[in-house]
């Protein structure tokens, strides 16, 4: 069972649509990351929120961290093919020190 | 370049076969650990350490080792490969191990065991 909950596991949209990704738990986290990995590559950060509540925006992508630290969203506007990759959150569980626990990712595909 | 150089990329080899596989990053990090990714399960960590000579079991420990006897350096070793081993393995390092710290990822290396 994962810790981590991730959904949808395959997102398919057209370029110019919008798309939300959702990370959920049972569990409380200290914070959590979100990562994107292109095909043969490794993951990559994008953005790591650690108080409940915060949104933080990278460009067209919003974060967000829920109240109660047990979920996180990832929202794209107007997404580009560029945004293609399958995205993972990450969290750190508050009595859990030195392991990161993954969820088991979104594949998202953006077509022109 | 901040990086994670991992190798061999690819690796086919036979059950029982030992073989390692390398990991070193040039930042200085003090955390390292490795994953593995199987499909429908996302990233599951393997081992992990905090430093020189500190290793420490992650989530799916057995039929791997470790050592950690450079700061650099972070090799994982499969003493007795089995079938059930096969999968895109990562090697990640970060400058602490707090889950608020970035982790830097490896290409990853795919290996079959046959």
């Amino acid at each position: 069972t994962q810790l981590l909950e991730q959904s949808p596991q395959f997102l398919s949209i057209q370029e110019g649509e919008n798309l939300t990704v959702y990370c959920n738990s049972s569990s409380v986290f200290s914070s959590l990351q979100w990562y994107r990995q292109e095909p043969g590559e490794g993951p990559v950060l994008l953005v790591t929120v650690v108080t409940g509540g915060e949104v933080k925006k990278l460009k067209r992508l919003t974060f967000q961290f829920g109240d109660a630290r047990k979920d996180s969203s990832l929202h794209i506007t107007a997404a580009q093919p560029g945004d293609t990759g399958l995205y993972l959150c990450a969290g750190d569980l508050t009595d859990s020190w030195g392991k990161l626990q993954f969820g088991a990712g979104t594949q998202v595909v953006v077509t022109p | 370049e901040a990086q994670v150089t991992q190798n061999p990329r690819y690796l086919i080899t036979v059950t029982g076969k030992k073989l390692t596989v390398t990991c070193s990053q040039n930042m200085n990090h003090e955390y390292m650990s490795w994953y593995r990714q199987d499909p429908g399960l996302g990233l599951r960590q393997i081992y992990y350490s905090m430093n020189v000579e500190v290793t420490d079991k992650g989530d799916v420990p057995e039929g791997y080792k470790v050592s950690r006897k450079e700061k650099r350096n972070f090799p994982l070793i499969l003493e007795s490969p089995s079938p059930n081993q096969t999968s895109l393995y990562f090697c990640a390092s970060s400058l602490s191990s707090g889950g608020d710290t970035e982790a830097f990822f490896g290409q990853g290396t795919r290996l079959t065991v046959v």
